[in-house]
């Protein structure tokens, strides 16, 4: 029982490079959701999806896009990194319409130069 | 449009309780309070969360008034793991998070 899953746990990538985050989730939970972390600051929600099938702009969705590929996993693309979107990127879980019960993975830890 | 003010940093002695205030003088009627918290770049942790009764679980306690316009979450005896960024949070369906409050734990 892993929890929430995300790999790669580190990666640089070149400005204009493209890129996708995986994220899997082994709790059945309904609702996934992409969030960054840029240093000193609190977590921004980026995308989420309540269920499988759907898929919402969180604050932060410009330049990101999200594939929602069955119900374990979410995954989020850059299409063409910008040194902005230097970040540790979470991913995480929960049972639809609950906030209390959200399991977070480890993030990855994303470097554009 | 963050909905919740917390202090920037506070400290606490090892073994000592940890009070950690939230204002959130917007809430709604059903919007419950969270607390969540993030040691040191690992991902949130869940510890608790009320509509209007305390809560007490094993981790902490959540006062909150009966104004519902404030809480407290209460950490009874302190220590050095539970050095953390603390978020309180209120929301009705998905977690957005503020600033937080970065708690120290000193020996």
């Amino acid at each position: 029982n892993a929890g929430v899953t995300q790999n790669p746990k580190f990666q640089v990538l070149k400005t204009g490079q493209s890129m996708t985050l995986q994220c899997a989730q082994d709790m059945n939970h309904n609702s996934m959701y992409w969030y960054r972390q840029d240093p000193g600051m609190g977590l921004r929600l980026i995308y989420y999806s309540a269920s499988e099938g759907t898929t919402d702009k969180g604050e932060v969705p410009n330049g990101y896009n999200v594939s929602r590929l069955n119900k374990r996993e979410f995954s989020l693309r850059l299409e063409s990194a910008a040194p902005s979107q230097t970040s540790v990127y979470f991913c995480a879980s929960s049972r639809q319409g609950s906030v209390y019960g959200y399991t977070f993975g480890s993030g990855t830890r994303l470097t554009v130069v | 449009d963050a909905k919740t003010t917390q202090p920037t940093s506070m400290d606490c002695a090892e073994g000592r309780a940890a009070n950690l205030p939230c204002n959130h003088s917007t809430i709604s009627g059903n919007e419950y309070v969270y607390w969540y918290r993030q040691i040191h770049s690992q991902g949130p942790q869940y510890i608790i969360h009320g509509l209007k009764n305390n809560e007490t679980n094993e981790m902490a306690s959540l006062i909150i008034t009966e104004d519902r316009k404030s809480s407290t979450l209460i950490l009874p005896h302190a220590t050095l793991r539970d050095t953390a960024v603390y978020y309180c949070i209120v929301n009705t369906d998905k977690l957005i998070f503020g600033t937080g409050t970065r708690l120290q734990v000193f020996p």
